[in-house]
């Protein structure tokens, strides 16, 4: 297992097109997370899956975001008439529900560009 | 809700320097975690050393370790024998344990430059 993958690793898209983005966690953590990371801040909090069961979602995330995780593998977080404020790294990081140290695997990110 | 403050946007040090990364957290909650990440330029982000609340013993992973001050709400970074590789932003989080989304509240960063 090489760790949390996250596909593209850059996007760069015209305002008002759609993107679509895919996290591949690690095969045995069954926690899923989306974060979305600003220039200059910390990351935020978008979305939690449990398994395929989207649990948990950020007021971060409008009507123009949508998350999946089918079967509870990978993950799919599309953009809807992306916006330039939309323009950010969108973070993906995964978990295993059983680990009391709480660690998170995170991965390299999506950079997105809305021009 | 919970917020974290890193009130040191930028710190630069040269390298063997020992350098302290700040950091203030506000929480009505009893029971939580605290942890460093480590996000060096342009490469994912991973976890440099966790902190459970209930614990009073400050964490240590070898050339890093914390002083948390539970009272006073400060969680700080100490970062030993700095190196090159040290470089990176590092980020201070906050995390409730339980049965919800476990997410992770971050503070701002603090960009550390280590210089040779």
């Amino acid at each position: 297992d090489t760790g949390v993958s996250q596909n593209p690793r850059h996007k760069i898209t015209k305002r008002g097109q759609n993107v679509t983005f895919r996290c591949d966690p690690i095969s045995e953590h069954n926690r899923l997370y989306w974060y979305r990371q600003t220039l200059g801040q910390g990351p935020e909090f978008l979305t939690y899956f449990q398994n395929e069961a989207q649990l948990e979602k950020s007021r971060l995330l409008s009507d123009r975001f949508s998350a999946e995780r089918p079967k509870g593998s990978f993950s799919t977080l599309e953009i809807q008439r992306t916006e330039q404020g939309d323009s950010a790294m969108y973070l993906c990081a995964s978990s295993y529900y059983r680990d009391r140290n709480y660690g998170y695997t995170f991965g390299s990110g999506t950079r997105l560009t809305v021009v | 809700a919970q917020t974290v403050t890193q009130s040191q946007p930028e710190m630069s040090v040269q390298e063997a320097e020992t350098v302290t990364l700040s950091c203030t957290y506000d929480t009505s909650e009893n029971n939580y975690y605290l942890f460093w990440y480590k996000q060096p330029p342009s490469r994912q982000m991973i976890l440099v050393i966790r902190q459970e609340a209930y614990k009073q013993q400050n964490a240590t992973e070898n050339r890093f370790s914390v002083n948390f001050q539970k009272a006073a709400k400060s969680f700080s970074l100490k970062i030993s024998d700095s190196q090159l590789g040290d470089t990176a932003m590092y980020f201070c989080a906050f995390m409730k344990p339980g049965q919800g989304a476990q997410k992770l509240v971050f503070g701002q960063g603090t960009r550390l430059t280590i210089n040779p």
